[in-house]
Protein backbone atom coordinates (compact mmCIF):
# COMPACT_ATOMS: atom_id res chain seq x y z
CA UNK A 1 0.00 0.00 0.00
CA UNK A 2 1.28 3.29 -1.33
CA UNK A 3 1.63 5.88 1.81
CA UNK A 4 2.59 9.51 1.61
CA UNK A 5 3.26 12.05 4.70
CA UNK A 6 4.04 15.49 4.97
CA UNK A 7 6.16 16.62 7.46
CA UNK A 8 7.22 20.25 8.41
CA UNK A 9 6.74 23.36 10.15
CA UNK A 10 2.94 24.35 10.99
CA UNK A 11 4.60 27.82 11.12
CA UNK A 12 6.38 30.22 9.12
CA UNK A 13 6.84 33.72 9.29
CA UNK A 14 5.91 36.20 6.80
CA UNK A 15 8.70 36.38 4.16
CA UNK A 16 10.54 33.49 5.09
CA UNK A 17 11.11 30.56 3.04
CA UNK A 18 8.34 27.38 3.70
CA UNK A 19 9.73 24.39 3.01
CA UNK A 20 7.89 20.75 3.77
CA UNK A 21 9.16 17.28 3.30
CA UNK A 22 6.93 14.33 2.01
CA UNK A 23 8.20 10.92 2.42
CA UNK A 24 6.69 7.89 0.16
CA UNK A 25 6.28 4.39 1.81
CA UNK A 26 5.11 1.49 -0.01
CA UNK A 27 6.86 2.70 -3.41
CA UNK A 28 10.08 3.49 -4.60
CA UNK A 29 9.90 6.63 -6.18
CA UNK A 30 12.60 6.20 -8.25
CA UNK A 31 10.61 3.69 -10.44
CA UNK A 32 8.66 6.02 -11.93
CA UNK A 33 5.52 8.20 -11.77
CA UNK A 34 4.87 12.25 -11.47
CA UNK A 35 5.17 13.66 -7.52
CA UNK A 36 3.31 16.78 -6.68
CA UNK A 37 2.10 19.27 -3.91
CA UNK A 38 -1.49 20.69 -3.86
CA UNK A 39 -2.79 23.07 -1.06
CA UNK A 40 -6.32 24.20 0.26
CA UNK A 41 -6.69 27.58 1.85
CA UNK A 42 -8.81 27.10 4.68
CA UNK A 43 -12.50 26.75 3.59
CA UNK A 44 -11.91 27.16 0.20
CA UNK A 45 -10.93 24.68 -2.90
CA UNK A 46 -8.01 22.91 -3.86
CA UNK A 47 -5.02 24.29 -6.04
CA UNK A 48 -2.55 22.55 -7.45
CA UNK A 49 1.36 23.85 -7.16
CA UNK A 50 3.78 21.79 -9.11
CA UNK A 51 5.00 18.58 -9.49
CA UNK A 52 8.27 16.52 -10.19
CA UNK A 53 9.09 13.22 -12.01
CA UNK A 54 11.30 10.60 -10.06
CA UNK A 55 14.00 11.72 -12.99
CA UNK A 56 13.95 15.63 -11.40
CA UNK A 57 12.05 17.16 -14.23
CA UNK A 58 9.60 19.66 -12.95
CA UNK A 59 6.56 21.54 -13.53
CA UNK A 60 5.03 24.06 -11.95
CA UNK A 61 1.93 26.37 -11.67
CA UNK A 62 2.86 29.40 -13.82
CA UNK A 63 1.21 31.49 -10.99
CA UNK A 64 3.56 30.41 -7.71
CA UNK A 65 6.65 29.53 -10.61
CA UNK A 66 8.59 32.63 -9.58
CA UNK A 67 8.39 31.26 -5.88
CA UNK A 68 8.08 27.18 -6.07
CA UNK A 69 11.23 24.91 -6.12
CA UNK A 70 10.36 21.38 -6.18
CA UNK A 71 13.06 18.58 -5.56
CA UNK A 72 13.39 14.97 -4.65
CA UNK A 73 15.88 12.45 -3.12
CA UNK A 74 15.41 9.00 -4.03
CA UNK A 75 17.80 7.72 -1.79
CA UNK A 76 15.52 8.48 0.94
CA UNK A 77 12.52 8.23 -0.85
CA UNK A 78 11.13 12.05 -0.44
CA UNK A 79 10.11 14.40 -2.52
CA UNK A 80 10.49 18.47 -1.25
CA UNK A 81 8.39 21.93 -1.66
CA UNK A 82 10.06 25.57 -0.91
CA UNK A 83 8.30 28.24 -1.25
CA UNK A 84 9.74 31.62 -0.83
CA UNK A 85 8.43 35.01 0.72
CA UNK A 86 5.35 33.73 1.71
CA UNK A 87 2.06 35.89 2.90
CA UNK A 88 -0.71 35.30 4.78
CA UNK A 89 -2.28 33.86 1.45
CA UNK A 90 -0.46 30.93 1.53
CA UNK A 91 -2.00 29.63 4.53
CA UNK A 92 -3.53 26.72 3.72
CA UNK A 93 -3.21 22.43 3.82
CA UNK A 94 -0.52 21.45 1.68
CA UNK A 95 -1.14 17.86 0.48
CA UNK A 96 1.42 15.85 -1.69
CA UNK A 97 0.33 13.17 -3.69
CA UNK A 98 1.29 10.90 -6.58
CA UNK A 99 0.61 12.73 -10.05
CA UNK A 100 -0.29 10.29 -12.90
CA UNK A 101 0.40 12.29 -15.44
CA UNK A 102 1.30 10.11 -18.41
CA UNK A 103 -0.84 7.21 -17.54
CA UNK A 104 -4.19 7.86 -16.12
CA UNK A 105 -4.25 11.80 -15.37
CA UNK A 106 -5.39 11.50 -12.34
CA UNK A 107 -3.84 11.95 -8.10
CA UNK A 108 -4.56 8.29 -6.50
CA UNK A 109 -2.63 8.78 -3.41
CA UNK A 110 -2.24 11.71 -1.13
CA UNK A 111 -0.91 11.99 2.41
CA UNK A 112 -3.06 13.75 4.88
CA UNK A 113 -2.19 16.86 4.95
CA UNK A 114 -0.46 19.35 7.13
CA UNK A 115 -1.40 23.03 8.19
CA UNK A 116 1.25 25.28 7.39
CA UNK A 117 0.22 29.34 8.87
CA UNK A 118 1.47 32.31 7.89
CA UNK A 119 1.77 34.36 10.77
CA UNK A 120 4.32 36.53 12.58
CA UNK B 1 -11.51 31.87 -8.42
CA UNK B 2 -11.90 28.33 -9.51
CA UNK B 3 -10.34 27.56 -13.00
CA UNK B 4 -13.64 24.82 -12.91
CA UNK B 5 -16.93 25.50 -12.15
CA UNK B 6 -19.31 23.96 -9.70
CA UNK B 7 -22.23 24.64 -7.94
CA UNK B 8 -21.13 25.00 -4.46
CA UNK B 9 -24.09 23.08 -2.80
CA UNK B 10 -26.13 20.00 -3.45
CA UNK B 11 -28.48 17.80 -1.58
CA UNK B 12 -30.50 14.28 -1.81
CA UNK B 13 -32.37 12.27 0.08
CA UNK B 14 -31.05 8.71 1.32
CA UNK B 15 -31.68 6.43 -1.80
CA UNK B 16 -32.06 9.62 -4.36
CA UNK B 17 -29.94 10.29 -6.81
CA UNK B 18 -27.88 13.56 -6.91
CA UNK B 19 -25.74 15.27 -10.07
CA UNK B 20 -22.98 17.96 -9.35
CA UNK B 21 -21.98 19.54 -12.39
CA UNK B 22 -18.30 20.65 -13.17
CA UNK B 23 -18.25 22.92 -16.77
CA UNK B 24 -14.92 24.13 -17.65
CA UNK B 25 -13.71 25.19 -21.48
CA UNK B 26 -12.30 23.26 -24.40
CA UNK B 27 -8.83 24.09 -23.37
CA UNK B 28 -9.59 21.79 -20.39
CA UNK B 29 -12.84 19.91 -19.55
CA UNK B 30 -13.44 19.89 -23.67
CA UNK B 31 -10.16 18.86 -24.69
CA UNK B 32 -9.42 15.63 -22.65
CA UNK B 33 -11.50 13.01 -21.37
CA UNK B 34 -9.26 13.25 -17.84
CA UNK B 35 -11.82 14.80 -15.36
CA UNK B 36 -11.67 13.29 -12.56
CA UNK B 37 -13.69 13.23 -8.57
CA UNK B 38 -12.36 13.66 -5.54
CA UNK B 39 -14.29 13.50 -2.31
CA UNK B 40 -12.96 14.85 1.09
CA UNK B 41 -14.36 14.86 4.64
CA UNK B 42 -14.08 17.18 6.88
CA UNK B 43 -10.33 16.94 7.69
CA UNK B 44 -9.63 14.31 5.47
CA UNK B 45 -7.13 13.97 2.34
CA UNK B 46 -9.13 13.98 -0.76
CA UNK B 47 -9.86 10.64 -2.09
CA UNK B 48 -9.97 9.71 -5.99
CA UNK B 49 -13.85 8.64 -6.50
CA UNK B 50 -13.70 8.99 -10.66
CA UNK B 51 -11.38 9.42 -12.91
CA UNK B 52 -10.48 9.72 -17.00
CA UNK B 53 -13.98 10.80 -16.88
CA UNK B 54 -16.26 7.45 -15.80
CA UNK B 55 -14.01 4.77 -14.48
CA UNK B 56 -14.03 3.78 -10.72
CA UNK B 57 -10.97 2.84 -9.18
CA UNK B 58 -10.84 -0.16 -7.15
CA UNK B 59 -13.11 0.23 -4.07
CA UNK B 60 -15.26 2.71 -5.26
CA UNK B 61 -18.75 2.01 -5.16
CA UNK B 62 -21.01 1.65 -8.13
CA UNK B 63 -23.25 4.17 -6.92
CA UNK B 64 -20.46 6.57 -8.14
CA UNK B 65 -20.61 7.13 -11.71
CA UNK B 66 -19.24 9.88 -13.94
CA UNK B 67 -20.27 11.27 -17.96
CA UNK B 68 -19.01 14.56 -19.77
CA UNK B 69 -20.44 16.39 -22.48
CA UNK B 70 -18.83 19.16 -24.52
CA UNK B 71 -16.85 21.31 -21.86
CA UNK B 72 -19.12 20.05 -18.98
CA UNK B 73 -18.54 16.80 -16.70
CA UNK B 74 -21.31 15.55 -14.50
CA UNK B 75 -20.90 13.11 -11.18
CA UNK B 76 -23.78 11.14 -10.23
CA UNK B 77 -24.71 9.59 -6.73
CA UNK B 78 -26.93 7.00 -7.07
CA UNK B 79 -28.72 5.69 -4.02
CA UNK B 80 -27.43 8.43 -1.50
CA UNK B 81 -25.92 7.15 1.92
CA UNK B 82 -25.27 9.39 4.36
CA UNK B 83 -21.70 8.24 4.27
CA UNK B 84 -21.62 10.34 0.79
CA UNK B 85 -22.02 13.58 2.17
CA UNK B 86 -19.12 15.44 1.47
CA UNK B 87 -17.27 18.31 -0.59
CA UNK B 88 -16.98 17.22 -4.14
CA UNK B 89 -14.15 18.71 -6.33
CA UNK B 90 -13.68 17.64 -9.58
CA UNK B 91 -10.09 18.51 -11.89
CA UNK B 92 -9.26 18.39 -15.13
CA UNK B 93 -5.56 17.74 -16.78
CA UNK B 94 -5.20 20.67 -19.58
CA UNK B 95 -2.25 19.61 -21.28
CA UNK B 96 1.38 20.26 -20.75
CA UNK B 97 1.47 23.27 -23.56
CA UNK B 98 -1.28 24.74 -21.44
CA UNK B 99 -0.84 27.91 -19.47
CA UNK B 100 -2.11 25.52 -16.06
CA UNK B 101 -1.85 21.97 -16.42
CA UNK B 102 -4.01 20.86 -13.39
CA UNK B 103 -7.15 22.65 -12.69
CA UNK B 104 -9.63 21.83 -10.14
CA UNK B 105 -13.05 23.27 -9.27
CA UNK B 106 -14.52 25.30 -6.31
CA UNK B 107 -16.23 22.38 -4.65
CA UNK B 108 -19.43 21.20 -4.13
CA UNK B 109 -20.76 20.62 -0.94
CA UNK B 110 -23.41 17.58 -0.79
CA UNK B 111 -25.56 17.32 2.10
CA UNK B 112 -27.97 14.37 2.39
CA UNK B 113 -31.12 15.19 4.06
Amino acid sequence: QVQLQESGPGLVKPSDTLSLTCTVSGYSISSGYYWGWIRQPPGKGLEWIGSIYHSGSTYYNPSLKSRVTISVDTSKNQFSLKLSSVTAADTAVYYCARDLRGTSYYFDYWGQGTLITVCS
Amino acid sequence: QSALTQPPSASGSPGQSVTISCTGTSSDVGGYNYVSWYQQHPGKAPKVMIYEVSKRPSGVPDRFSGSKSGNTASLTVSGLQAEDEADYYCSSYAGSNNFLPWVFGGGTKLTVL
